[in-house]
């Protein structure tokens, strides 16, 4: 079965760092692009960063570029987000999803159950 | 960057009737365009994607047609299970964009 497990969420002070986790199993990770996307409670869904499927091309919404890092590790089969200078509108549930394809713009299946990140003094 | 525009907002509709949902993107996202449900307190989940393709496990009631700036998501007959948020999302370009969600309700 196809899992996708985010960790690495919490409450965090205006200007800090953060780094979420997302563990795959069930499949053959380093074959497959890998997006961030993040939905604030009550509102609709945001994608923020996607990976290609070994590394190398990485692609970010203008609203976290230069802030947030996406990364991964295919010999550990994690997909990373680090968050630094964090706002109070980078609160949000962050979902990892896997794309369909290796690089280009895609769909995604499946989508992990999510990590909270609040950002509150 | 591509807006995507869905109608309507909240679908009120009976067990059993039909319902038929929008997605107008600002430009052409030719068939690059997916679908997803979801419910409270769970991940969005992938129904369509190419505009028309039901993904794996998804019931032969959903369906979706369209092409460039114009998509539909109809459900034959609604079931209770659902009941839920709809979200249509473009890949044809970065950035990727969703629209902002029809809720589809009792």
């Amino acid at each position: 079965e196809v899992q996708l497990l985010e960790s690495g969420g919490g409450l965090v002070q205006p200007g800090g760092s953060l780094r979420l986790s997302c563990a795959a199993s069930g499949f053959t990770f380093s074959t497959y692009a890998m997006s961030w996307f993040r939905q604030t409670p009550g509102k609709g869904l945001e994608w923020v960063s996607s990976i290609s499927s070994g590394g190398a091309g990485t692609y970010y919404a203008d609203s976290v570029r230069g802030r947030l890092t996406i990364s991964r590790d295919n010999s550990r089969n994690t997909l990373y987000l680090q968050l630094n200078s964090l706002r109070a509108e980078d609160t949000a549930l962050y979902y990892c999803a896997r794309a369909a394809g290796a690089a280009r713009p895609n769909w995604f299946d499946p989508w992990g159950q999510g990590t909270l990140v609040t950002v509150s003094s | 960057e591509i807006v995507m525009t869905q109608s309507p907002a909240t679908l009120s509709v009976s067990p059993g009737e039909r319902a038929t949902l929008s997605c107008r993107a600002s430009q052409s996202v030719s068939s690059n365009l997916a679908w997803y449900q979801q419910k409270p307190g769970q991940a969005p989940r992938l129904l369509i994607y190419g505009a028309s393709t039901r993904a794996t496990g998804i019931p032969a009631r959903f369906s979706g047609s369209g092409s460039g700036t114009e998509f539909t998501l109809s459900i034959s007959s609604l079931q209770s299970e659902d009941f839920a948020v709809y979200y249509c999302q473009q890949y044809n370009n970065w950035p990727l964009t969703f629209g902002g969600g029809a809720k589809v309700e009792i």
